[in-house]
């Protein structure tokens, strides 16, 4: 079965700390997309990555950093010198091809790490 | 610019009283999706469509019908809402799924109370 983990619930930070927000997922394919969403106070959900299972390079854009290790099934996300900005609840998210059964394009989505960065 | 827009943006409402939320896209996706997020649940796939004409269940569809008449418009409908569908609504769409899956653009969401 297709599950997301993102055990840290909630994490508080001081302004310009680095955090990682972990996320560790279950498939049972060996081919699998996962994505990374934030959503902010005002409750929009804004795409920031994804990432398919044949490409375990890692990314990094500006502040933000992910590393993709399928050894431990996990697809960790790094803010470094966080901002007040960057509070928000940050969702990572898996999506398999469909002929498993499941529906074509679901996000199966983790439940979300409520990040607070505190000035 | 390219978005999704849904309408209304909140609404309140009674049980049984039909309603329809409006999805919008202009970017020429052909995959259109919607999710409810409920606290201690998240964010789970009610119904989708690959394509005009061509829509199917998602996780938790009961009690949710859609349509897919146009390519860039596709509304939920709730035929008689009951206070269980209560909830936060989002409309995505994303290029053509097939074999990969593309990230998918969601709209700023529809806050539903059903009393």
């Amino acid at each position: 079965a297709q599950k997301v983990t993102q055990a840290q619930t909630e994490i508080s930070v001081v302004e310009k700390e680095d955090v990682t927000l972990d996320c560790v997922y279950e498939t049972r394919d060996t081919t699998y997309y996962l994505f990374w969403y934030k959503q902010p106070p005002s409750g929009e959900l804004v795409f920031l990555i994804r990432r398919n299972s044949f490409d375990e390079q890692n990314e990094i854009s500006g502040r933000y950093s992910w590393n993709f290790q399928k050894s431990t099934s996990s697809f960790n996300f790094t803010i470094t010198a966080s901002q007040v900005v960057d509070s928000a609840v940050y969702f990572c998210a898996l999506s398999e091809p469909p002929y498993y059964g499941g529906s074509q394009g679901n996000l199966i989505f983790g439940k979300g790490t409520k990040l607070s960065v505190k000035p | 610019e390219a978005q999704v827009t849904q309408n209304p943006r909140y609404l309140i409402t009674v049980t049984g009283k039909k309603l329809t939320v409006t999805c919008s896209q202009n970017m020429n996706h052909e995959y259109m999706s919607w999710y409810r997020q409920d606290p201690g649940l998240g964010l789970r796939q009610i119904y989708y469509s690959m394509n005009v004409e061509v829509t199917d269940k998602g996780d938790v569809p009961e009690g949710y019908k859609v349509s897919r008449k146009e390519k860039r418009n596709f509304p939920l409908i709730l035929e008689s809402p009951s206070p269980n569908q209560t909830s936060l609504y989002f409309c995505a769409s994303s290029l053509t799924s097939g074999e990969a899956s593309y990230e998918q653009y969601f709209g700023p969401g529809t806050r539903l109370t059903v009393t």
